[in-house]
């Protein structure tokens, strides 16, 4: 089946525009996070969300950010805004309540450049 | 604190040949999972195997296995009959299973196979 999928693929912004970013999961998995990716770093946690359940934001690192999920569909990031240290790779996972259990598959990442 | 560990930056290994990328982990938890993810030039996050803490064998995903060692709190991956097609680079991941099941990252080895 169809894998996760986010848009845009890259996203060039001038710095103290919005930004918003998307991710659609694969269908029927009802976990879905966003990491971020910095040059050379590991990843970043940002949100989680699991069903119906209040996300867990505990990883955005400003106010500038925030994130909804549409049911068990697709989830938007969006960085308002944006600084240049906001420039990354952000990646979205989704997860399946069955097996294999806690298993997370990843989109293609969208990248952003912040000017 | 919850923490992962790649002591190996840069790593290389010629075509057909076996490499060992080490992992290291340090969590309070009894019930977690252990993942290697690879990340080609695509950017695209690939899962390659997984690991349950409460399993005493080690996984193996045809050329992928691991060396689970729970006490030593240690997770390497090994790589056998090597392939050009495995340049990537490689993180390894720990889940706990609790409430928030964020994925925490090591830094990642950049593994470059020559031919």
């Amino acid at each position: 089946g169809a894998g996760v999928s986010q848009s845009p693929s890259n996203k060039v912004t001038e710095k103290g525009k919005d930004v918003e970013l998307r991710c659609d999961p694969i269908s029927g998995h009802t976990a879905l996070y966003w990491y971020r990716q910095r040059l050379g770093q590991g990843l970043e946690f940002l949100i989680y969300f699991q069903g119906n359940s209040a996300p867990d934001k505990s990883g955005l690192p400003s106010d500038r950010f925030s994130a909804e999920r549409t049911g068990e569909s697709v989830s938007t990031l969006t960085i308002q805004r944006t600084q240049q240290e906001d420039s990354a790779v952000y990646l979205c996972a989704s997860s399946s309540s069955g097996t294999p259990r806690y298993t997370q598959y990843f989109g293609p990442g969208t990248r952003l450049t912040v000017l | 604190a919850q923490t992962v560990t790649q002591s190996q930056p840069e790593m290389s290994v010629q075509e057909a040949e076996t490499v060992t990328l080490s992992c290291t982990y340090d969590t309070s938890e009894s019930n977690y999972y252990l993942f290697w993810y690879k990340q080609p030039p695509s950017r695209q996050m690939i899962l390659v195997i997984r690991q349950e803490a409460y399993k005493q064998q080690n996984a193996t995903e045809n050329r992928f296995s691991v060396n689970f060692q729970k006490a030593a709190k240690s997770f390497s991956l090994k790589i056998s009959d090597s392939q050009l097609g495995d340049t990537a680079m490689y993180f390894c991941a720990l889940l706990n299973a609790g409430n928030n099941r964020k994925l925490i990252w090591g830094l990642g080895t950049s593994l470059a196979v020559n031919p």
